[in-house]
């Protein structure tokens, strides 16, 4: 159980192109979804914290009209990366936890990452 | 401040144990956890501890954590080459997960 998928795994595009990233919990339903980058050889970064039918919670740093998430379901966030730029190459990964029983009590989740690589 | 340390490296030969150590800082976590991250991958959940516990066992894995210390260890027994990748330790921090940099595991046949 608690399987999480992410969708795609790999993208290649041109510089100025926007670009979308499913994530979708399979087996449970998911009140809180998290989008994390990750660079080359490092740890993983906190973006912004998805809540199912509200604004999402960015990270400091993190700039909200670039990253734009929505998270309208209970099993589905997106992630748009609004006209990309080789900077924003990078490992995306997702997470999300299980709503019941309380979210204190329950793991992170992960999916499989998508690279995105900007021409 | 929010700092959770790993050692970067750890090689082992096959067959061997293999520990992997980490401290935090946040004494009020409440969950401690362990991740895998396989080349390529996302994050594969190992396994968890709650801050009042000592010790957890699962197969071959076993937490210990020094809440006294905030040090959290991960010991695999008999270590396999697929157990090589890079493990994550973090913290809880009110809803959000705080990373340690990561241990890369080698293990040599």
């Amino acid at each position: 159980g608690a399987v999480v998928s992410q969708h795609p795994s790999w993208v290649i595009c041109k510089s100025g192109t926007s670009v979308k990233i499913e994530c979708r919990s399979l087996d449970f339903q998911a009140t809180t979804m998290f989008w994390y980058r990750q660079f080359p050889k490092q740890s993983l970064m906190l973006m912004a914290t998805s809540n199912e039918g509200s604004k999402a919670t960015y990270e400091q740093g993190v700039e909200k009209d670039k990253f734009l998430i929505n998270h309208a379901s209970l099993t589905l966030s997106t992630l748009t990366v609004t006209s990309a730029h080789p900077e924003d190459s990078s490992f995306y990964i997702c997470s999300a936890r299980d709503h019941d029983p309380p979210p204190a009590n329950q793991p992170q989740h992960f999916g499989d990452g998508t690279r995105l690589s900007i021409l | 401040g929010e700092d959770v340390e790993q050692s970067l490296f750890l090689s082992v030969r096959e067959g061997d144990s293999s520990v992997i150590n980490c401290t935090y800082t946040d004494s009020s976590s409440t969950y401690l956890y362990w991740y895998k991250q396989e080349p390529g991958a996302g994050l594969q959940l190992l396994t968890y501890i709650f801050s009042n516990m000592d010790m957890k066992q699962d197969q071959r894995l076993t937490v210990l954590l020094n809440k006294k210390d905030k040090h959290l260890s991960l010991r695999i027994a008999d270590t396999q080459t697929g157990d090589s990748a890079i493990y994550f330790c973090a913290e809880s921090m009110s809803y959000k997960l705080i990373f340690g940099s990561g241990t890369r595991l080698l293990v040599r046949p």
